[in-house]
């Protein structure tokens, strides 16, 4: 069982729509979670990075953390098609980091 | 803040020779930088952690001798690709590790391409 599992998608939507992306993970130790944004051949964006149960919003994304489900969501409102990108789920523990494979997410006009 | 840059952004070189690639974290110190490797449309693969003025971590099936890392201070890493071949050619991505240490902060990548 990998540590990180990540729909790869790929994710369409139009424009507005909200979107939901999603992670599992199987290791409790964890203990930051990050979600990033991947343009294509650009490097990762960090968008979001949480250390605890609940929400994070900022502006129109936020970010949900379930400890005791093991389970990751960003959610982002109003999506536009700027927003189209892989996004990745990452979580780390010490200087530990694991990824998820990304979800590949196109917000059509 | 957290502002990471790579040197240079797309770079093609001949089979044989060898490419360094630079890394470095603008805004802030890095004590630890990662380099990663990642194909046309799949994930990151790490492929070493470099902890500054002490010899880098590979990963399982990683040659060292072929991808040297330098992290002579706490804003620069180096990768070199030593006798590059086609093979080699790939999108390589450094990180610099956060100040809380919790977090990585991604450079805009190196495209290389070994002909």
């Amino acid at each position: 069982q990998k540590e990180v599992e990540q729909d790869p998608g790929p994710l369409s939507v139009p424009e507005g729509a909200i979107v939901s992306l999603n992670c599992t993970y199987s290791n409790s130790a964890f203990q930051y979670f990050m979600w990033y944004r991947q343009y294509s051949r650009k490097g990762p964006e960090l968008l979001m990075y949480t250390y605890s149960s609940g929400n994070k919003e900022d502006g129109r994304f936020t970010a949900q953390v379930d400890k005791s489900s093991k389970y990751i969501s960003l959610f982002i409102r109003d999506s536009q098609p700027s927003d189209s990108a892989t996004y990745l789920c990452a979580m780390s523990m010490g200087n530990q980091f694991y990824f998820g494979t990304g979800t590949s997410l196109t917000v059509i006009p | 803040g957290a502002v990471v840059s790579q040197h240079p952004s797309w770079v093609i070189c001949k089979s044989g020779t060898s490419v360094k690639i630079e890394c470095r974290s603008l805004d802030f110190q890095a004590t630890t930088m990662f380099w990663y490797r990642q194909f046309p449309k799949q994930s990151l693969m790490l492929m070493a952690t470099s902890n500054e003025g002490s010899k880098a971590t590979y990963e399982q099936g990683v040659e060292k001798d072929k991808f040297l890392i330098n992290h002579a201070s706490l804003t620069l890493s180096t990768l070199t690709v030593t006798s590059a071949h086609p093979e080699d050619s790939s999108f390589y991505i450094c990180s610099a590790g956060g100040t809380t240490g919790n977090e990585q902060y991604f450079g805009p990548g190196t495209r290389l391409t070994v002909t």
